[in-house]
Parts: C-alpha cells; sequence; structure tokens
C-alpha cells in the first residue's frame, strides 16, 4: 500500500531564504506526483506537477523534482516571501484514474 | 470562472441526521472527486467518478454515497451522520489524469 510522508510538519524561516520541502513514498511505481498549496481556511491549488517520465517541474520561483527510485520529491522554493506561508501537500498518482494518496503536509511560515 | 463550487460552506448536523454535500464545476472536466480532510493527516478518498454514468469507492466508502447526477455535478450523501464523519471535505475535478486536479473551497461539517 502506498505511504506518503512530508518531513517536517512544520517549518519557519526568514524571508529570502531558500528553502527546500520533501516528500517521500514508499512504491515507486507511480503515474504522476503533485504538490499543492493550502491556505487557512481554502481549497488546494495546484503549484506543480510531474509526470512519472519527468525528473522536475519549474514554474516561476518553484522547482519540484522527482526521483522515483529513491521514492522521493523535494519542492525547492527560492527567495521566499511571507506570502508563501500556506501548507504544502504532495499527493501521489497510484492508479489509471489517477487516485491520489496524499501526504499530511509541511506547514511553511515566512516570517518577514 | 468559478471553478469547482461546494454547497454549503458550513453546515453542524445532530448525529443521526442526513444530508447532502453539492460540488459543481465549470471546467467541463470527465472525472471528480469527494475527499475528507482531518487535523493532521493528509486527504483522503472517499469516491469518485471517473467520468459521467460511472462512480467508484475509494479509501474511505464506509457511510457514504454519491450520485454523479450530469457531467457537472457530483453529490455525496450522509444517510445517517456520525461523529467520526466529522470533518472538512473537498470536491476536486479534472479533466484527465495529465491534468492537475482543481479544488473547491470545502465544505466544513460538525456532528454532534
Amino acid at each position: 500500500k502506498q505511504e506518503v510522508t512530508q518531513i517536517p510538519a512544520a517549518l519557519s524561516v526568514p524571508e529570502g531564504e531558500n528553502l527546500v520541502l520533501n516528500c517521500s513514498f514508499t512504491d515507486s511505481a507511480i503515474y504522476n506526483l503533485q504538490w499543492f498549496r493550502q491556505d487557512p481556511g481554502k481549497g488546494l491549488t495546484s503549484l506543480l506537477l510531474i509526470q512519472s517520465s519527468q525528473r522536475e517541474q519549474t514554474s516561476g520561483r518553484l522547482n519540484a523534482s522527482l526521483d522515483k527510485s529513491s521514492g522521493r520529491s523535494t519542492l525547492y522554493i527560492a527567495a521566499s516571501q511571507p506570502g508563501d506561508s500556506a501548507t504544502y501537500l504532495c499527493a501521489v498518482g497510484v492508479d489509471s484514474n489517477y487516485q491520489l494518496i496524499w501526504g499530511a503536509g509541511t506547514k511553511l511560515i515566512i516570517k518577514p | 470562472n468559478a471553478g469547482v463550487t461546494q454547497t454549503p460552506k458550513f453546515q453542524v448536523l445532530k448525529t443521526g441526521q442526513s444530508m447532502t454535500l453539492q460540488c459543481a464545476q465549470d471546467m467541463n472536466h470527465n472525472s471528480m472527486y469527494w475527499y475528507r480532510q482531518d487535523p493532521g493527516m493528509g486527504l483522503r478518498l472517499i469516491y469518485y467518478s471517473a467520468s459521467e454514468g460511472t462512480t467508484d469507492k475509494g479509501e474511505v466508502p464506509n457511510g457514504y454515497n454519491v450520485s454523479r447526477l450530469n457531467k457537472r455535478e457530483f453529490s455525496l450523501r450522509l444517510e445517517s451522520a456520525a461523529p467520526s464523519q466529522t470533518s472538512v471535505y473537498f470536491c476536486a475535478s479534472t479533466s484527465g489524469g495529465r491534468r492537475p486536479q482543481h479544488f473547491g473551497d470545502g465544505t466544513r461539517l460538525s456532528i454532534l
């Protein structure tokens, strides 16, 4: 059974720092991996989607990498800003209907 | 551009009551999903509909039923609410597995 883990559960860094969020999964047979952002009391916003055949995706200050063999993905945020404060979740697509198995998220606080 | 709309946003029920959570998307997406999110945990899939006319169980279907009314609408019904069903419920949709899922803002449900 696929399990997804995100460590740490919470992270607080000063504004301007570059940072890395981690996601690990137990079964390398995945269809894709997605990173989402969740603001308090809101739904989830998709940030990046990496297909199983890809190694990384970039969008603005965000870069996500995927290493299926080691069961790991990282989300790199460059030059962090207070507006980046949110909970970041990763989710793994596990079948042809693209059911997602989710990590519990990393709560990120960027201090001004 | 509304995206995914969920109603109601908040609801308090008594144990044993029934209710239906509504979800509608205006993006012409084929697939729709219902998740629940509990504190400290990742999202868990309740039911999904890969296409109009089909529904399938997810990870935690017990106590719930769904209806894919048409391509736009996917409802979730609690027949006899239990305190363990207190949670935040999210509806999501996607045009296909290679595209990200789009989420509604959630329904916060409390069962007393």
